[in-house]
């Protein structure tokens, strides 16, 4: 079975500093996705950035950036310049490739981002 | 942009009382999630939905729960006699058809279920 693991459930920095939330995750498939997910306080989960297991390139948006460690089964996600509005929970998680029926996504616990003026 | 809309935001029931929480998905999509998320834990699958059926359900997902789609747009989640414990946020969830390379599941505002 898949699981995801977030180590920090809650973090502060200031504005405009640079912010590494991290995840990692175990399962046997050699075919996955990953996904950072953000809900805000308004509480819609908004995805922020998604990874395929098969491209070694880092996924890129805008100010937001991950290090995909395939070998080390680590996801991690950084957030650049961050802002105000970035406060939220952030939730990592898996979904096996979507070629497969499977497709429910797995979460981790989530991490709770506060952004300091 | 389209989105996943549900109703009620906030529902409050008594213990043993049957609840359905309603959703609508994207028009195009074909694919239906439930999702729950108890406070403070972490999101939880409950069951996928396709082509009238259901295509998986979670081990949460026990007799009391079941989905329907009862026309062409809403989706709902039945819980036939609510137990405190089914105290948490609902999300539904749609996808336009697995194999979809872009964003695979889009996630409504959730409903807070409190039961009493």
């Amino acid at each position: 079975a898949q699981t995801v693991t977030q180590s920090q459930p809650e973090m502060s920095v200031q504005e405009a500093e640079t912010v590494t939330l991290s995840c990692t995750y175990d399962t046997s498939e050699n075919n996955y996705y990953l996904f950072w997910y953000k809900q805000p306080p308004s509480r819609q989960m908004i995805l922020v950035i998604r990874q395929e297991a098969y491209k070694q390139q880092n996924a890129t948006e805008n100010r937001f950036s991950v290090n995909f460690q395939k070998a080390a089964k680590s996801f991690s996600l950084k957030i650049s310049d961050s802002q105000l509005g970035d406060t939220a929970m952030y939730f990592c998680a898996f979904m096996k490739d979507l070629m497969n029926r499977d497709d429910k996504i797995i979460f981790g616990k989530g991490t709770r981002l506060h952004i300091l003026p | 942009e389209p989105e996943v809309t549900q109703t009620p935001s906030h529902q409050v029931t008594q213990m043993g009382q049957e609840v359905i929480l309603r959703c609508v998905p994207i028009s195009n999509h074909l694919y239906f999630y439930w999702y729950r998320q108890i406070l403070g834990q972490k999101v939880e699958f409950l069951v996928s939905f396709y082509n009238n059926e259901i295509s998986e359900k979670s081990e949460i997902f026990d007799d009391q729960f079941s989905v329907e789609r009862p026309d062409g747009s809403n989706f709902t989640l039945k819980i036939r006699s609510t137990k405190l414990e089914d105290s948490a946020m609902y999300f539904c969830a749609s996808s336009e058809r697995v194999g979809q390379r872009d964003q695979p599941q889009h996630f409504g505002d959730g409903t807070r279920l409190s039961i009493l």
